[in-house]
């Protein structure tokens, strides 16, 4: 089973600046199959990123992902007040090895 | 527009059963693989189980396995989530999930594209 580790834990930042979140792996993960999602308090999921680096349908192109192998970042070059929520990495490819992260909190500094 | 919404969720004693269903529209239900996962209060996500588009493959978390049952109605565009010997650490929001990758191979799950709003299940006594 991958485990996938986020960090930092909370990432406290101000509207304008840009975030950076981390997403690494036990193991490499296969074809690049690493998702992004934000879910904000009281609302389900919302899929951002998906093979690694392909912005979902209707996601602003200030979200962005990259990397590869267990190293996986999400960037979002300028935040939005509307941005500030919980993100989780998603790793998936094989139902029997499919997991998130535990969260990064991005709070309003 | 997808729609999934998720309904069934009480609260039950430990050692109950419930059944959980979610209603898809929007999108070629039989085409798609679906997922439920769920969310304990305050927690992250865990994913539960996954079922293929066909009904034919089912995977299920080692948290769950033997205890819930995933089965989808493909008529009915309809899938359900049987839950047996409930314990005090199933209590979560639980919501179903669209695959994102059409008629995917047994076996493989892609990223969740569309989610409900989830249902609450609570296990006390």
């Amino acid at each position: 089973e991958i485990v996938l580790t986020q960090s930092p834990g909370t990432l406290s930042l101000s509207p304008g600046e840009r975030a950076t979140l981390s997403c690494r792996a036990s193991q490499s993960v296969s074809s690049s199959y690493l998702a992004w999602y934000q879910q904000k308090p009281g609302q389900a999921p919302r899929l951002l990123i998906y093979g690694a680096s392909s912005r979902a349908t209707g996601i602003p192109d200030r979200f962005s992902g990259s990397g590869s192998g267990t190293d996986f970042t999400l960037t979002i070059s300028r935040l939005e007040p509307e941005d500030f929520a919980v993100y989780y990495c998603q790793q998936y490819g094989s139902s029997l090895r499919s997991g998130f992260g535990q969260g990064t909190r991005l709070e309003i500094k | 527009e997808v729609q999934l919404v998720e309904s069934g969720g009480v609260v039950v004693q430990p050692g109950g059963s419930l059944r959980l269903s979610c209603a898809a529209s929007g999108f070629t239900f039989d085409d798609y693989a679906m997922h439920w996962v769920r969310q304990a209060p305050g927690k992250g996500l865990e994913w539960v189980s996954l079922i293929s588009w066909d009904g034919g493959s089912t995977y299920y978390a080692d948290s769950v396995k033997g205890r819930f049952t995933i089965s989808r109605d493909n008529s009915k565009n309809s899938l359900y989530l049987q839950m047996n010997s409930l314990r005090a650490e199933d209590t979560a929001l639980y919501y179903c999930a669209k695959d994102g990758v059409a008629v995917a191979p047994a076996g493989t799950s892609y990223y969740f594209d569309y989610w409900g709003q989830g249902t609450l299940v609570t296990v006390s006594s």
